[in-house]
C-alpha cells in the first residue's frame, strides 16, 4: 500500500481557512486520494476524494498537485465542530481496502 | 445516524471469553469492512466481505473470524480474548460493485470492547 505523510497536528482559529497537507510521493498513476476525518468518540467520516483534478463538495475542497505527489485538504471556514483527526489515504482502484495512517490532529481555537 | 448499525455499543468481558459483534450495513451497500482501533495502533484493517464472500484480509488474528450473511449483515467473532484485544471495533460499508467502482466508506459508531 502506498504511504502518505501528514503533520502530527495543526491548529487553526475559528472562522479561518485551514489547509491540511499530505505528501504521497510514491503514488501510482491510478491511486485515488481519499480524506476522512474522525471526530472524538465517533467513527471516521468520509470527507472527499479525487484522482487528478481538484474537487469541491459541501464539506471541503481537495487540491491535488500537478505531479500528484502531494495534496491539500482545504476547510474554508473552520468551526469548533471541525476539530478532529484528518486522514489522507491512497486507494488503488483494484482494491477497496483503505489503510489509515496516524492522521493529523486538527485543533480549532475560538 | 450514518445508516450503519453496530451492536452492542459497549461490551465488557473477561479474558478467555468469546464475543460476537454485529454490523448492519447501509441499505444497498454490499461490502462490509471491519477495523480495530486501539490507542497504540490506530485504525487497523481486519477483513472485507462483499456480498457474502471474503475479499481481503488484513491484520486479523486467527482467534478472530467474521462472516457476512445473505441479508448482508456481518458478524465479527472474537475468541480466547486477551487484555490486548480491548479496543474500538468499527464496521464500515460501501457502495461498490466489486470491480472497482467505489464511492467511499460509511462507518458505524463502533463497539467498545473492554477485556478485564
Amino acid at each position: 500500500d502506498a504511504k502518505t505523510t501528514q503533520p502530527n497536528s495543526m491548529e487553526s482559529n475559528e472562522e479561518e481557512p485551514v489547509h491540511l497537507p499530505c505528501n504521497h510521493s510514491t503514488i501510482s498513476g491510478t491511486d485515488y486520494i481519499h480524506w476522512y476525518r474522525q471526530l472524538p468518540s465517533q467513527g471516521p467520516e468520509y470527507v472527499i476524494h479525487g484522482l487528478t483534478s481538484n474537487v469541491n463538495n459541501r464539506m471541503a475542497s481537495l487540491a491535488i498537485a500537478e505531479d500528484r505527489k502531494s495534496s491539500t485538504l482545504i476547510l474554508h471556514r473552520a468551526t469548533l465542530r471541525d476539530a478532529a483527526v484528518y486522514y489522507c489515504i491512497l486507494r488503488d482502484p483494484y482494491g477497496n481496502k483503505l489503510v489509515f495512517g496516524a492522521g493529523t490532529i486538527l485543533r480549532v481555537k475560538s | 445516524d450514518s445508516g450503519v448499525t453496530q451492536t452492542p455499543k459497549h461490551l465488557i468481558t473477561a479474558t478467555g471469553q468469546r464475543v460476537t459483534l454485529r454490523c448492519s450495513p447501509r441499505s444497498g451497500d454490499l461490502s462490509v469492512y471491519w477495523y480495530q482501533q486501539s490507542l497504540d495502533q490506530g485504525l487497523q484493517f481486519l477483513i472485507h466481505y462483499y456480498n457474502g464472500e471474503e475479499r481481503a484480509k488484513g491484520n486479523i488474528l486467527e482467534r478472530f473470524s467474521a462472516q457476512q450473511f445473505p441479508d448482508l449483515h456481518s458478524e465479527l467473532n472474537l475468541s480466547s480474548l486477551e487484555l490486548g484485544d480491548s479496543a474500538l471495533y468499527f464496521c464500515a460499508s460501501s457502495v461498490d460493485n466489486g470491480q472497482g467502482a467505489f464511492y467511499g466508506y460509511t462507518f458505524g459508531s463502533g463497539t467498545r470492547l473492554t477485556v478485564v
